[in-house]
């Protein structure tokens, strides 16, 4: 069976610090994604990742950073968190040639 | 740029009635089209998927969507709506296979009983 987990389902930081979403899954997909989550914004792609130590932006990557170093993890990096920042992020993995990601059940980040 | 339109934020049926939630696109190419649903406190689960086969697509839990390229759409509908369909459901596209995907607002579905 498919499976996606965060490290974390709820999270609370302050202003200023860094900030390390985790994101791991074990199907082997070369493909992985970080988007967040906004009431009437739907899912944003901030990230994403097609192989080990390779990532791309996505349509809003400003104030993120990601790092990918071995092929089943793929970490999102808040490096200075800010309240704009408060918001649900959701991970997501592809096998190659598909089209269907699989999802993570998110982590709920709350900056003060 | 392309995008995607969910008609209705939030949409309340009866439990047993018609569920339809409606999706458009922008695109001057048929796109790859995709209903994902998210339940409460999870992740996003596909429901079903449009890729130039079939028109009309079956999904799980009795959901389908039937791609009109004339009126650039892929509603979502279920003939008898049931508790446990109380989710947010997303529409997303993609312009080729393994793309990006581009998701829609979201519209939250609520089964009253």
């Amino acid at each position: 069976d498919v499976k996606v987990t965060q490290s974390s389902r709820y999270l609370v930081k302050r202003t200023g610090e860094k900030v390390f979403l985790e994101c791991v899954q074990d199907m082997d997909h070369e493909n992985m994604f970080w988007y967040r989550q906004d009431p009437g914004l739907g899912l944003r792609l901030i990230y994403f990742s097609y192989d080990v130590k390779m990532k791309e932006k996505g349509d809003i990557p400003e104030g993120y950073s990601v790092s990918r170093e071995k092929k089943e993890r793929f970490s999102l990096i808040l490096e200075s968190a800010s309240t704009n920042q408060t918001s649900m992020y959701l991970c997501a993995s592809r096998p190659p040639g598909t089209d269907t990601q699989y999802f993570g059940p998110g982590t709920r980040l709350t900056v003060l | 740029a392309q995008s995607v339109t969910q008609l209705g934020s939030h949409v309340s049926v009866s439990e047993g009635a018609l569920v339809l939630l409606r999706c458009n696109y922008s695109s001057s190419v048929p796109p790859y089209l995709f209903w994902y649903v998210q339940y409460p406190n999870q992740g996003l689960q596909l429901l079903l998927k449009y890729t130039s086969a079939a028109t009309l697509v079956k999904g799980i839990n009795g959901f389908e969507a039937e791609f009109k390229k004339s009126e650039t759409s892929f509603h979502l509908t279920k003939p008898s709506a049931h508790m446990s369909d109380a989710a947010e459901y997303f529409c997303a596209v993609s312009y080729n296979q393994g793309g990006k995907l581009i998701f829609g607002q979201g519209t939250e579905l609520s089964v009253k009983p």
